[in-house]
């Protein structure tokens, strides 16, 4: 199984500023990378899938990047809606797994 | 637009089996870019893909859950539904149902993303 880590576990960011989230995979799973962002209460939400791609709707201040094992999710300009915990999940095999998320705060 | 609604009891007894249906509404199940998956979210362990199906009645497991799991379709209801048996503890969680689409690019390869998921419903096990 591949295992998927996640870092920082939290961050305080001030809105308007800029953050970078790691997810480091245990082995290669090329660019079989997803993010979610989810907000309290509420289920996930699809913003980056094959690393890069932004799903539907999704603003382009939100950013996925990277191959192999090493990935990132930058977000600019953070709004006030996008303190939520982040989420990656990988489908280069089975089973799926996902991260433990990372929780951006307000500062 | 595509919504899912997943319902089922909240609470079972240790050594029950948790029964939960998903009612796809807004589109069809028989989408064959759509794996129907179920997914938990439990403080411990965090988010886990409990397995999904295929319209055509495919289906793929956690082999961590493998033994305990079972997942199917009823396209003519347009809904899935999962069971897990002999629950424990362990298996109190958020469960949800999402659709994992395929976003097949024009060379054939296949890119994955859970795109639409259901409100989520709490099951708790306990005595």
């Amino acid at each position: 199984e591949i295992v998927l880590t996640q870092s920082p576990g939290a961050l305080s960011v001030s809105a308007g500023g800029r953050v970078s989230l790691s997810c480091r995979a245990s082995q290669t799973i090329d660019n079989n990378i997803v993010w979610y962002q989810q907000r309290p209460g509420q289920a996930p939400r699809l913003l980056i899938y094959a690393a890069s791609t932004r799903a539907s709707g999704i603003p382009a201040r939100f950013i996925g990047s990277g191959f192999g094992t090493e990935f990132t999710l930058s977000i600019d300009s953070l709004q006030s809606e996008d303190f939520a915990v982040y989420y990656c999940q990988q489908y280069h095999n089975w089973p799926r797994t996902f991260g433990q998320g990372t929780k951006v705060e307000i500062k | 637009q595509l919504q899912l609604q997943e319902s089922g009891p909240g609470l079972l007894r240790p050594s029950e089996t948790l029964s939960l249906t998903c009612t796809v509404s807004g589109g069809s199940i028989r989408n064959g870019d759509s794996y129907w998956s179920w997914i938990r979210q439990s403080p411990g362990k965090g988010l886990e893909w409990i397995g999904y199906v295929y319209y055509t009645g495919n289906t793929k497991y956690n082999p961590s859950l493998q033994s305990r799991v079972s997942i199917s379709v009823d396209t003519s209801r347009n809904r899935l539904s999962l069971w897990v048996s002999s629950v424990t503890a362990a298996d109190t969680a958020v469960y949800y149902c999402a659709r994992d689409y395929d976003y097949r690019d024009n060379s054939g390869y296949s890119f994955y993303g859970l795109d639409v998921w259901g409100q989520g419903t709490s099951v708790t096990v306990s005595s």
